[in-house]
Parts: C-alpha cells; structure tokens; sequence
C-alpha cells in the first residue's frame, strides 16, 4: 500500500533559525496537504498542493510539491515558539479517497 | 469557525468491552472519517463513511469494528471487544467533498485506555 514517509523524526532548534521537514511518497500522489498537530491537540489544515513544482507561501511556511508529485518539503524561516508541533504532510493517491498520513516531524523550538 | 465534536474525551474500559465513540461532524458536511494516532505515532486511518455506508477502509478496520450515523447529526465507531492494543487516540474529521481536494477538518479526539 501507500506509504508516506517524513525526515527528520525530530528536530529542536533555537528561536529563530529555520526548520525544514522533507516528504516522500512511495506512489505518485494526486495532491499534498500539510497538517499542524500542537502537543495533546489535533491535526490542523495549513495548506494544500496540487500542480507540479507547485510553491505556495504563508508568511514564514513555504511549501513545495516536486515535480514528480511524490514529495514535498515544509520550510519555516525564523522560528518562532508558537511553530512548535507536529507536522504532517498527506496525500492521496489516484482516485483513493483516504487520506495518508506521513509519519510526521516534531518540531521543538526553546529560545 | 464550524466545529467536529467528539464524546467522549477520555474513556477508560477493560479488555473485551465494547465501546462506543462519538462525533458531531460539520453540519454541512457529507464525508466522514476516523483516523487513531497511537501515542506519539503517526495518524492512521481506519475508515471513510459517505451517503450511509462506507466508502473506504484499511486492514486496521477489521470485524470488531462498526461505524453508524444514527441519525442527520451523529457519526459512531463502534469497537466490539476491546484489545490493548486499541488504546489510542480516535478523530473523528469531516470533509465537504469527498475528491482529491477535499480538506479534513478534526475533532479533539477521544483518548481510549484499554486495561
């Protein structure tokens, strides 16, 4: 089946430098979406690809789709502690209407 | 913002009880899901529900488990026999369509402790 895998598992980092979680899926995915999971909270929306090379931008997030469509990357410039959680990307193979969670990074940000 | 809510936050059982796991997706909503997350894993998803029955599901989703939408507003996972391994997080989300760009919208989750 589907699988979706995320590098790294975890990362700390200071206040203000930048973190970025890769994806990588076994099959060629018809979209990506990036979910934000904070700790004891649920899996929250923050965006979703859909073109090729797609790069989209929300304030310090950028996100890219490959080319390929069976990766994605989440860049956060300047962290911030509020940035600390989980992130997931998921995705959808074909015509499939589950979604595939990654396996998912864990951010963790100390000043 | 329109909510999912789920009941009950935190259900403690015994191993082959049966239990039973609610939500109230978004009112305006057609497509249903749950998903578990064992404790500091990745969410998993176990099965899709649309117009009264199941669209999709994994292996997880085996015999001992039943979804239910009693009536226009509850969606319900039922686990027949409880395991320990079933302890894990439940969400239950919600989406208006059921394509590929169809965006889930979460409930807070019930936390299920099978002793």
């Amino acid at each position: 089946g589907q699988q979706v895998m995320q590098i790294p598992q975890y990362q700390h980092v200071q206040e203000g430098e930048d973190f970025t979680t890769y994806c990588n899926s076994s099959t060629t995915l018809s979209n990506i979406q990036w979910y934000k999971q904070r700790p004891g909270g649920h899996p929250v929306f923050l965006i979703q690809l859909v073109k090729s090379g797609e790069v989209k931008k929300q304030k310090r997030l950028t996100f890219q789709f490959g080319e390929a469509k069976k990766n994605s990357s989440l860049h956060i410039t300047a962290t911030q502690t509020t940035d600390v959680g989980t992130y997931f990307c998921a995705g959808r193979g074909g015509t499939a209407s589950k979604l595939t969670f990654g396996t998912g990074t864990r951010l963790q940000v100390t000043l | 913002e329109p909510e999912v809510t789920q009941t009950p936050s935190h259900q403690v059982t015994q191993m082959g009880q049966e239990v039973i796991l609610r939500c109230v997706p978004i009112s305006n909503h057609l497509y249903f899901y749950w998903y578990r997350q064992i404790l500091g894993q990745k969410v998993e998803f176990l099965v899709s529900f649309y117009n009264n029955e199941i669209s999709e599901k994994s292996e997880i989703f085996d015999d001992q488990f039943s979804v239910e939408r009693p009536d226009g507003s509850n969606f319900t996972l039922k686990i027949r026999s409880t395991k320990l391994e079933d302890s894990a997080m439940y969400f239950c989300a919600s989406s208006a369509s059921g394509t590929g760009a169809n965006v889930l919208t979460f409930g807070a989750g019930s936390r299920l402790t099978v002793l």
